[in-house]
């Protein structure tokens, strides 16, 4: 089993919608968690840091649930400048990078 | 701006030939490390550092060298191209190797013939 594992999709998604994606991950040690986003032929950034209560920033929202081992990541009301890959990352004393779910908005 | 530089954006090379590629970090960040991104295999790590004279093997080190002489450079070194290190390059550094909060260069890509 994979130690991060994400639907790589495509997910083909109409503007204005809300699409869910979730990123399972192996260790139970695992200690902190992330969503990355990145561009087609861009660099990896940093969308949001995940917590066991939940957070949002803006039309994102991010959760955690340790006793099962799951991440997810919502986007409401999406955007067409939402299209991206979107990484899950997990990390112990590393980093560890889910290869990635695709999304694209559709106008 | 502050960040991660990676030069060269684009590089070719001919099968045999030893390029480095250089990377840069103004943010005094102790862990930098090089990842290579392929098609349908994600971000693999290639050599890491965790502060100025320490450097590590990652998940796919052969044919690469790295040195940390300073805090701000860890140069990756392609010792003899094979068409097989055909990839994007990204370099990234972080306060720690287990903070999420990784700041990436914007990549080399790099073509091996």
């Amino acid at each position: 089993r994979k130690e991060v594992e994400q639907d790589p999709g495509p997910f083909n998604v109409p503007e204005g919608a809300t699409v869910a994606f979730n990123c399972t991950y192996s260790n139970s040690a695992s200690q902190s968690f992330f969503w990355y986003r990145q561009d087609c032929r861009k660099e990896p950034k940093l969308l949001m840091s995940v917590y066991s209560s939940g957070n949002e920033d803006g039309r994102f929202t991010a959760q955690l649930n340790r006793a099962s081992q799951y991440i997810s990541l919502l986007i409401r009301d999406s955007k067409l400048s939402d299209s991206a890959t979107y990484l899950c990352v997990v990390t112990r004393s590393w980093i560890i990078f889910g290869k990635g779910t695709r999304l694209h908005i559709l106008p | 701006n502050a960040g991660v530089t990676q030069t060269p954006k684009f590089q070719v090379l001919k099968t045999g030939q030893s390029m480095t590629l250089q990377c840069a970090q103004d943010m005094n960040h102790e862990y930098m490390s090089w990842y290579r991104q392929d098609p349908g295999m994600g971000l693999r790590l290639i050599h890491y550092s965790v502060g100025a004279g320490i450097t590590d093997q990652g998940e796919v080190p052969n044919g690469y060298n790295v040195s940390r002489s300073t805090t701000e450079d860890f140069p990756l070194r392609l010792l003899s191209a094979a068409p097989s290190q055909t990839s994007v390059y990204f370099c990234a550094s972080s306060y720690s190797r287990g903070q999420g909060g990784y700041t990436f260069g914007s990549g080399t890509r790099l073509t091996v013939v």
